[in-house]
């Protein structure tokens, strides 16, 4: 089947600028999961979805972060007036209690300039 | 203290020989460990999953978990280059859900 999906795959903004991502889970999967991974680095978790309840959110670095999931489903990661700290790769993942573990999307890949 | 603890490496080994790999965590709640390849300019990649103290194989693959002394490892048997990459450890902490990876350790297979 089909696997997480995001978009876009690159996005370059100038700082200032508002960014929408957009993932696509694993179709089933009720928990939806954004992390930021910079250069070198493992991911660090932003914030955790179970269906549409937007469980945890501790890792969102700064009021500037807003993630949601309307139904359920598709989930978007937006960041406002970006900055230049906020250049790095942002992935999303989705699991079900069956599934064993977190599958991730392909990441989107964020510069700004 | 970093949460969870990996070599960044790199770590070299020749083609057909055991890689080793170690992560540590200070979570003591910590339920379930997972190893995931990440190559370079790609997305993490889960290969291995652990839940109980012992050994877990899969393939090629060996996770070993020891809650006492919290620490978790992965060998890659026969190791090929193609297992050249980034391996990241992670773990559910006792808060659930949410993963808590390590910077990774990279694995270089030489032929």
């Amino acid at each position: 089947g089909a696997g997480v999906s995001q978009s876009p795959r690159y996005k370059v903004a100038k700082r200032g600028q508002d960014v929408a991502l957009r993932c696509d889970p694993i179709s089933g999967h009720v928990s939806l999961f954004w992390y930021q991974q910079a250069l070198g680095q493992g991911p660090e978790f932003l914030t955790y979805f179970q269906n549409e309840a937007q469980l945890d959110k501790s890792g969102l670095p700064s009021d500037r972060f807003f993630a949601e999931r309307p139904e359920g489903s598709v989930s978007t990661l937006k960041i406002q007036r970006t900055q230049q700290e906020d250049s790095a790769v942002y992935l999303c993942a989705s699991s079900t209690p069956a599934s064993g573990g977190q599958f991730f999307g392909p990441g989107t890949r964020l510069t700004v300039l | 203290q970093k949460e969870v603890e990996q070599n960044s490496g790199p770590l070299s080994v020749p083609e057909g020989a055991i890689a080793s790999l170690n992560c540590t965590y200070s979570d003591r709640g910590s339920q379930s460990f997972f190893w995931y390849r990440q190559y370079s300019g790609k997305s993490p990649e889960l290969i291995m999953s652990i839940y109980s103290n012992g050994d877990k194989e899969d393939g090629r693959f060996t996770a070993q978990l020891n809650k006492a002394s919290q620490y978790v490892s992965l060998l890659i048997r026969d190791s090929q280059p193609s297992d050249s990459a980034t391996y990241l450890c992670a773990l559910e902490g006792a808060a659930g859900n949410k993963l808590t990876f390590g910077g990774g350790t990279r694995v270089l297979v030489k032929p």
